[in-house]
């Protein structure tokens, strides 16, 4: 089944401590995506990659580092500098070109800092 | 002022019911949108887009959307339990085929009760 995956499924960090989270797609999409939601918010962009080997800020990229080595694979790390890192984390896939590009959604990692 | 303004809710009807979601939005150079569905601790999925004023429908869903207000909405039609979740909306922002960048408004929490 093609789709993406993201792992773990819960993650709990203590202050200070960098955590790695896993997002991985065989959809063979080019453009791949990680966003923020907070209760009541909407998803903000984190960081956002359209080819292998680039990746572009989005609106709330501080404390945040992202890779993008394979075109299947975009790990996101929460690094200590990001001072509110508690949330739902979601990783979405793409084609990228003119016209209507769907977004495709993982499952999500809930981060809770302890 | 955020670019997109969605209600948060939440909103409880009971089953059978008509169900209006809607969003503003301050960008008239806004392309596509979307409504996202997801329930509870899992990602989004996509219910339906549009590029022009105007409706579409899909069985029990109709998206409008009236550029000139500034304005979209989602009805839902005979309205079931397993509607109950969060509804994301969604737009591209000019030349976002080069990003693929989307901005979601808060999402609307809705519970339909048997």
């Amino acid at each position: 089944d093609g789709g993406i995956t993201q792992s773990p499924k819960y993650l709990f960090r203590k202050e200070g401590q960098n955590v790695t989270l896993s997002c991985e797609q065989n959809l063979n999409h080019d453009a791949m995506y990680w966003y923020r939601q907070d209760p009541g918010q909407g998803l903000r962009l984190i960081y956002y990659s359209q080819i292998v080997n680039d990746f572009q800020k989005g609106d709330i990229a501080e404390g945040y580092s992202v890779s993008r080595e394979k075109k299947e694979s975009f790990p996101l790390t929460v690094t200590s500098a990001q001072k509110n890192p508690t949330a739902f984390y979601l990783c979405a896939s793409s084609q990228r070109g003119r016209g209507f590009n769907e977004q495709f959604f993982g499952p999500g990692t809930r981060l809770t800092v302890l | 002022q955020k670019e997109v303004e969605q209600d948060p809710g939440p909103l409880s009807v009971p089953e059978g019911a008509i169900v209006s979601l809607n969003c503003t939005y301050s960008n008239s150079a806004f392309q596509y949108f979307m409504w996202y569905r997801q329930y509870s601790r899992k990602g989004p999925e996509l219910l339906m887009y549009t590029y022009s004023s105007g409706n579409k429908e899909d069985g029990r869903f109709t998206a409008q959307v009236d550029k000139s207000s500034k304005y979209i909405s989602l009805f839902i039609r005979d309205s079931q339990p397993s509607d109950s979740a969060t509804y994301l909306c969604a737009m591209t922002p000019p030349r976002s085929s080069n990003t693929g960048k989307l901005i979601f408004g808060q999402g609307t929490t809705l519970q339909v009760k048997p």
